[in-house]
């Protein structure tokens, strides 16, 4: 049962304009929340995360939204870069354990 | 430099041949985690370590094994390694102090088990 998903395997926006990706969970124990940023042939690398208790939290171009109520959160980039073009995850955790569960990855491709 | 290192990248291997994918960070961080990547799956967590001689199953730890004897290795055993286990492999660590989650990973190990 895959508990954080990320429905769209890929996204593809122009240079410039607002990428909006997209993930959903389903555990309600999870309360903190995170973005990863991933290139090929490279490790993951952390971009950007949210705690429970907020439902925003931005750092320059990037922006992580969280709807609670929902299970939902997002991540807009505002431009979008072509160095963005990249695989996004979205990972969750907390709760009584201490792993941290991804998402299946959404491919960002931005336009020049 | 701050890292995260695993060795080998690269690996092919036959089944049944036992093995094991090294990894050792340099941030004096307590917590460290293995991850297989396939595709349509994302990222799932295999093992994950709390510090010296603390280890946990992840998501999927069947077929793996792992130990936690210094703080900066945390290698991961094959003991009899299937076709089913053919996957990229990274590692991460993280600081429980300033961010359990903020993890930062390896470049990754790309396993195929013939």
């Amino acid at each position: 049962d895959q508990q954080v998903k990320q429905n769209s395997p890929s996204l593809s926006v122009q240079e410039g304009r607002i990428s909006i990706l997209n993930c959903d969970y389903t555990n309600s124990m999870f309360d903190y929340f995170l973005w990863y940023k991933k290139y090929p042939a490279e490790g993951p690398t952390f971009l950007i995360s949210i705690s429970s208790i907020k439902d925003k939290n931005e750092d320059g171009r990037f922006t992580v939204f969280l709807n609670k109520s929902a299970k939902h959160l997002s991540l807009h980039i505002v431009p979008s870069q072509p160095g963005d073009s990249a695989v996004y995850f979205c990972a969750a955790g907390g709760g009584a354990t201490n792993k941290l569960i991804f998402g299946t990855g959404t491919l960002l491709a931005v336009q020049p | 430099e701050a890292q995260v290192t695993q060795n080998p990248r690269y690996l092919i291997t036959v089944t049944g041949k036992k093995l094991t994918v090294t990894c050792s960070q340099n941030m004096n961080h307590e917590y460290m985690s293995w991850y297989r990547q396939d595709p349509g799956l994302g990222l799932r967590q295999i093992y994950y370590s709390m510090n010296v001689e603390v280890t946990d199953k992840g998501d999927v730890p069947e077929g793996y094994k792992v130990s936690r004897k210094e703080k900066r290795n945390f290698p991961l055993i094959l003991e009899s390694p299937s076709p089913n286990q053919t996957s990229l492999y990274f590692c991460a660590s993280s600081s429980t102090a300033r961010g359990l989650y903020e993890q930062y990973f390896g470049p990754g190990t790309r396993l195929t088990v013939t």
